[in-house]
């Protein structure tokens, strides 16, 4: 079974400050997806980044950045210089390789970590 | 543009009434996704659909049905069988994995539709 664990609730943090957000995942796949999904206040989830297992390669795009651990069965994802337009909830999900016809991308999420940035 | 669209924002119904919930999508994308999502709670998979007129039940797929019979859209019937039906409801789709290998593509995620039974 798959799990996405993210033990932070809430964050709250004033603008500028660099923040992390955790992600711990449980899986017996040898190969598996991970992704972050920013979901603001309209509701929509926007799609941030996906990620392999065979990749560790860390990720920098623009002010975000992720640190992909697999001794650690981590995957997190660090705002630098936080801004308020950052405040939503943050998921982060899992998902196994399509080894069967007629799978679809089944997705597992964690419960997602809400951050507020104020000035 | 290209996206989906989820009709309503809000819906009001009272107990024991089936509602529908409408999700379209102009990505021409082949899988389409029901998600529920309650407060504090990560989302939940409802049914999921790789193919027209093909579905499969999610992780909680008890007290909903779903069709297929396009590929732009794919309704959810919340039934007066779900027991809590009050949720925040998101449709997603994403490209068929299948078509290009065994990575699992990103999904795309409609507006939602927040419902609420009384």
């Amino acid at each position: 079974a798959q799990k996405v664990t993210q033990a932070q609730t809430e964050i709250s943090v004033v603008e500028k400050e660099d923040v992390t957000l955790d992600c711990v995942y449980e899986t017996r796949d040898t190969t598996y997806y991970l992704f972050w999904y920013k979901q603001p206040p309209s509701g929509e989830l926007v799609f941030l980044i996906r990620r392999n297992s065979f990749d560790e390669q860390n990720e920098i795009s623009g002010r975000y950045s992720w640190n992909f651990q697999k001794s650690t069965s981590s995957f997190n994802f660090t705002i630098t210089a936080s801004q308020v337009v950052d405040s939503a909830v943050y998921f982060c999900a899992l998902s196994a390789p399509f080894i069967n016809t007629g799978t679809a991308s089944k997705l597992t999420f964690g419960t997602g970590t809400r951050l507020q940035v104020t000035l | 543009d290209g996206g989906i669209t989820q009709s309503p924002k809000y819906l009001f119904r009272k107990e024991g009434q089936n509602v529908t919930l409408s999700c379209e999508q102009n990505l021409n994308h082949d899988a389409m996704y029901w998600y529920r999502q309650d407060p504090g709670q990560g989302l939940r998979l409802i049914y999921y659909s790789q193919i027209v007129n093909d579905f499969q039940k999610g992780d909680i797929a008890e007290g909903y049905s779903v069709s297929r019979e396009k590929k732009e859209s794919f309704p959810l019937t919340v039934t007066s069988a779900q027991k809590n039906p009050t949720a925040f409801y998101l449709c997603a789709s994403s490209i068929d994995p299948l078509r290009l290998g065994t990575e699992p593509y990103e999904q795309y995620f409609g507006p939602g539709t927040r419902l609420t039974v009384t």
